[in-house]
């Protein structure tokens, strides 16, 4: 079975500076997906960043970037210039699939707050 | 920008009741999807509907839970008898090519 572990219940960081968001999975599948949600207050469900297993380079989105280390199975999440609306519920998740419709398998999740 | 929807934002019922969650994905999205999060907790898959018919389903979906896709646009998920532990936000969401999240459904058992 496919799982997405966040060890991390909660992060704080200061307004301004870096954090970085852990995440580890388990899989017997070459070729999947991986991806950061940030969930806030509003409960939406908002897409941070994907990464794509096959491809080596690191996504990057603005302030976000990953850190995807496929044979330790681990991909974290790093915040740079924290603002005080990034405040939120992060979840990592995984899919197998993805591309044809397949479903996505969340982490835990892990609270950010940011402190002014 | 094109937006999956979902009414009603907030759903009060008693236990044993039946409740209807209505979503709208985007148009000309193929796949659709419920998730559920309890509160506190991780989202949770429940299933996924392709061609009018479900294309996976988790544990968690067992016979009190229905999808339908009524008509050209709404795509609903029915819970026949509902329980305390029903009580959750309820997610639906829709793929082409990308996964897009509606703002969710409180349902409240009591």
């Amino acid at each position: 079975a496919q799982t997405v572990t966040q060890s991390q219940p909660e992060m704080s960081v200061q307004e301004a500076e870096t954090v970085t968001l852990s995440c580890t999975y388990d899989t017997s599948e070459s070729d999947y997906y991986l991806f950061w949600y940030k969930q806030p207050p509003s409960r939406q469900m908002i897409l941070v960043i994907r990464q794509e297993a096959y491809k080596q380079q690191n996504a990057t989105e603005n302030r976000f970037s990953v850190n995807f280390q496929k044979a330790a199975k681990s991909f974290s999440l790093k915040i740079s210039d924290s603002q005080l609306g990034d405040a939120a519920m992060y979840f990592c998740a995984f899919s197998t699939d993805y591309n044809q419709g397949g479903k996505l398998i969340f982490g835990q999740g892990t609270e950010l707050s940011v402190k002014p | 920008e094109p937006e999956v929807t979902q009414t009603p934002s907030h759903q009060v019922t008693q236990m044993g009741q039946e409740v209807i969650l209505r979503c709208v994905p985007i148009s000309n999205h193929l796949y659709f999807y419920w998730y559920r999060q309890i509160l506190g907790q991780k989202v949770e898959f429940l299933v996924s509907f392709y061609n009018n018919e479900i294309s996976e389903k988790s544990e968690i979906f067992d016979d009190q839970f229905s999808v339908e896709r009524p008509d050209g646009s709404n795509f609903t998920l029915k819970i026949r008898s509902t329980k305390l532990e029903d009580s959750a936000m309820y997610f639906c969401a829709s793929w082409g090519g990308e996964q897009f999240f509606g703002p969710g459904t409180r349902l409240t058992v009591l």
